[in-house]
Parts: structure tokens; sequence; C-alpha cells
């Protein structure tokens, strides 16, 4: 089957970086996305990565590793708007989205 | 632009009762989607189309229809309303599916409709 894990919870500190890890084993690959999802409203893009290595936007980054099945999302500087839920997505063979369950981040002052 | 856009923004229902979930973009997108998102689960691709007049079912299709006449529009219908249909569902749309480039494959959410089966 396929499966996508990540931690249902972090908690971190404002100003300080955190590191959000999603594992996949997935039919076949097409991409990794990153969403954000604030409670209550919809998910909304942050990255994509479909080669190896780190892809950097801001205080966000995202690092693929393919044949670890392995991504993870760094956020740096953290803010108070950053506390949100972190969706790790994988695109399978099929060009489906299969979607973690998230990660709830903290932001604690 | 709106963007993606779905209505109503909550709905309760009777079990038994049926109804249909709006969604519309005004991207020209050709690929859209239907998820439900539950507590503790990540979401779950319901049907989804790749253009007008072209549907096809996701991972949990059973209770749900859909037809996409136009490219802008893209209907979830529930055809006999159940409690385990209790669900966030949201509506994406991408400019495609397969093509390999990340700007054209990025989906776009809609605000969620909020369904509440008793």
């Amino acid at each position: 089957g396929q499966n996508i894990d990540q931690p249902t919870e972090m908690t971190a500190t404002e100003g300080a970086i955190v590191q959000i890890n999603c594992t996949y084993q997935t039919s076949g690959f097409n991409g990794l996305f990153w969403y954000q999802q604030h409670a209550g409203e919809a998910p909304t893009f942050l990255s994509y990565n479909v080669l190896d290595g780190l892809e950097e936007k801001g205080r966000f980054s995202s690092f693929l590793s393919r044949s670890k099945g392995y991504s993870y999302l760094l956020l740096k500087e953290l803010q108070m708007k950053d506390s949100a839920s972190y969706l790790c997505a994988v695109m399978d063979s099929n060009y489906q989205l299969i979607w973690g369950a998230g990660t709830k981040l903290i932001i604690k002052p | 632009n709106a963007g993606v856009t779905q209505t109503p923004k909550f709905q309760v229902l009777k079990t038994g009762q049926s109804m249909t979930l709006q969604c519309a973009q005004d991207m020209n997108h050709e690929y859209m989607s239907w998820y439900r998102q539950d507590p503790g689960m990540g979401l779950r691709l319901i049907h989804y189309s790749v253009g007008a007049g072209i549907t096809d079912q996701g991972e949990v299709p059973n209770g749900y229809n859909v037809s996409r006449s136009t490219t802008e529009d893209f209907p979830l219908r529930l055809l006999s309303a159940a409690p385990s249909q209790t669900s966030v569902y949201f509506c994406a749309s991408s400019y495609s599916i397969g093509a390999g480039i990340k700007g054209l494959e990025t989906q776009y959410f809609g605000p969620g409709t909020r369904l509440l089966v008793l």
C-alpha cells in the first residue's frame, strides 16, 4: 500500500528553527509537495520537489532524497503566524496526490 | 481572479437527504478534484476530472457523483447522505497533471464546505 508518515505534532519557540520530516512509500514518484493549513482554512501551497536536494524560498526550505523516500520542511525564524498544520503529499505514478495526515506545529513565545 | 470558490460553507443534512456541493474556478485550469478531510487522516481523493466531459474515481468515490460540463464548474453530488459523510470537503484545481512541470501541477484549494449529517 501507499503510505506517507509525518509526526502528528511538534512544538517550537518563536524565533527558532524547526524541521518537519516526511517519509513515504508510494507506487512511483512524480514529485513531493508541502502545504500549509491554518485551522479552519484551506491548504495553501508552500513548496515542490521532484529532484534530490534543497529548495529554498525565504524562511522556508524543503529537502528531498528520493533514494531514501524522505523529505523535510525547514522553517527558520519562526513567527507566531507559522502555527499551522503542515501537509506532505507525494504524486504517485498515476499522478494522484497521496497525502500525509499532517503535522500540527505549535509556536510558543 | 476569485480563484477556487465553493458553496455552501456550512451544511447540515439529515440521513438520506441529497445535496450538491458547488465548486468553480476562474483560472482556466483543466484538472479539478474533490477531497474530503477527516481528523487524523490525510486528504482523501473522492473524484477528479482532467478536463470538461471527463471524470474518474479517486480513493473514496462511493456515495458521491460528479460531472464536468464546463471547464469552470465541478459539482459534487451526495446521493443519499450518511453520517459517515460528515467531513470537510475541499475542491482543488491545477493547470494540468502529468506534465512534470512544477507550476502546472500545483493544486489550489477552495475554502471548503463543512458538512454535518445527522
